[in-house]
C-alpha cells in the first residue's frame, strides 16, 4: 500500500518555465512533509520542508504548497534551470503523532524531472 | 550544515559473506539513524530505526538477523548485511534526524553488489 504517490515518473520541462511536481497521500497521520532531490548513485538532497500547521512554504526558487483536505502538496521551482534536473522525492512523516518525534520517512517513488534547454 | 559520512560508497562481495557499512554524524550528535534501501527505479523504503544504546526497530518484513545494526555512540550506526547474497544487492543510504529543525540528512549511499 503506497501511502505516499507521486503518480507521475517524470516531467518535462522548458527551461525558465515553471516546474510543477506533484505528491498525494494517505496517511492522515503525516504531519511533516518533505522535497529531496536525488542523482542516480547518491544520497537525497534536502530542499524543502512543511508542516501541516502551514499551507505554504518558499525558499527561493523553490515553493511548497500543502492542501491538507485534499491529503496533497506541490513543489514549484521558478524559474526551471538546467541543474534542477534529477529525480525529485516526496517524503512524509508523523512526525508529532509519535513520543520524541522520531519517525523515519515514507518515500513516493520520484519524478524524473528534465529541464530542457 | 549537518554531514552525514557514509563508506563504503561502493562494494562487491561474493555470495556468503558479510558486509558492514558505516554511517557517521560528522558535526553533529544523532540519537536516531534510519537505514533506507533503494531498488532500481523505486522508492527508497525504510529498513529500520536505529537508536544509540539501545536495539534498533525493524520494519515489517526486514530480518533483523540478516540486516545487523549497531548504533554504539551518538555519532557512529553500523549496517551488516550478513551472508549475503545476490538479491541483497541494493542501493542502501542511511539518514540522521535533527533534532533542532526536524531535518533528516542523509549519507551519499552505498551501492552493494553480491556476486
Amino acid at each position: 500500500d503506497q501511502q505516499v504517490k507521486q503518480n507521475s515518473p517524470s516531467l518535462s520541462v522548458q527551461e525558465g518555465r515553471i516546474s510543477i511536481l506533484n505528491c498525494d497521500y494517505t496517511n492522515s497521520m503525516f504531519d511533516y512533509f518533505l522535497w529531496y532531490k536525488k542523482y542516480p548513485a547518491e544520497g537525497p538532497t534536502f530542499l524543502i520542508s512543511i508542516s501541516s500547521i502551514k499551507d505554504k512554504n518558499e525558499d527561493g526558487r523553490f515553493t511548497v504548497f500543502l492542501n491538507k483536505s485534499a491529503k496533497h502538496l506541490s513543489l514549484h521551482i521558478v524559474p526551471s534551470q538546467p541543474g534542477d534536473s534529477a529525480v525529485y522525492f516526496c517524503a512524509a512523516s508523523a512526525l508529532m503523532a509519535r513520543a520524541g518525534g522520531a519517525d523515519g520517512l515514507t518515500f513516493g517513488k520520484g519524478t524524473h524531472l528534465i529541464i530542457q534547454p | 550544515g549537518a554531514v552525514v559520512s557514509q563508506h563504503p560508497s561502493r562494494v562487491i562481495c561474493k555470495s556468503g559473506t558479510s558486509v558492514k557499512i558505516e554511517c557517521r554524524s560528522l558535526d553533529f550528535q544523532a540519537t536516531t539513524m534510519f537505514w533506507y534501501r533503494q531498488f532500481p527505479k523505486k522508492s527508497l523504503m525504510l529498513m529500520a530505526t536505529s537508536n544509540e544504546g539501545s536495539k534498533a526497530t525493524y520494519e515489517q518484513g526486514v530480518e533483523k538477523d540478516k540486516f545487523l545494526i549497531n548504533h554504539a555512540s551518538l555519532t557512529l550506526s553500523t549496517l551488516t548485511v550478513t551472508s549475503a547474497h545476490p538479491e541483497d544487492s541494493s542501493f542502501y543510504i542511511c539518514s540522521a534526524k535533527m533534532t533542532v529543525n526536524y531535518g533528516y540528512t542523509f549519507g551519499s549511499g552505498t551501492r552493494l553488489t553480491v556476486v
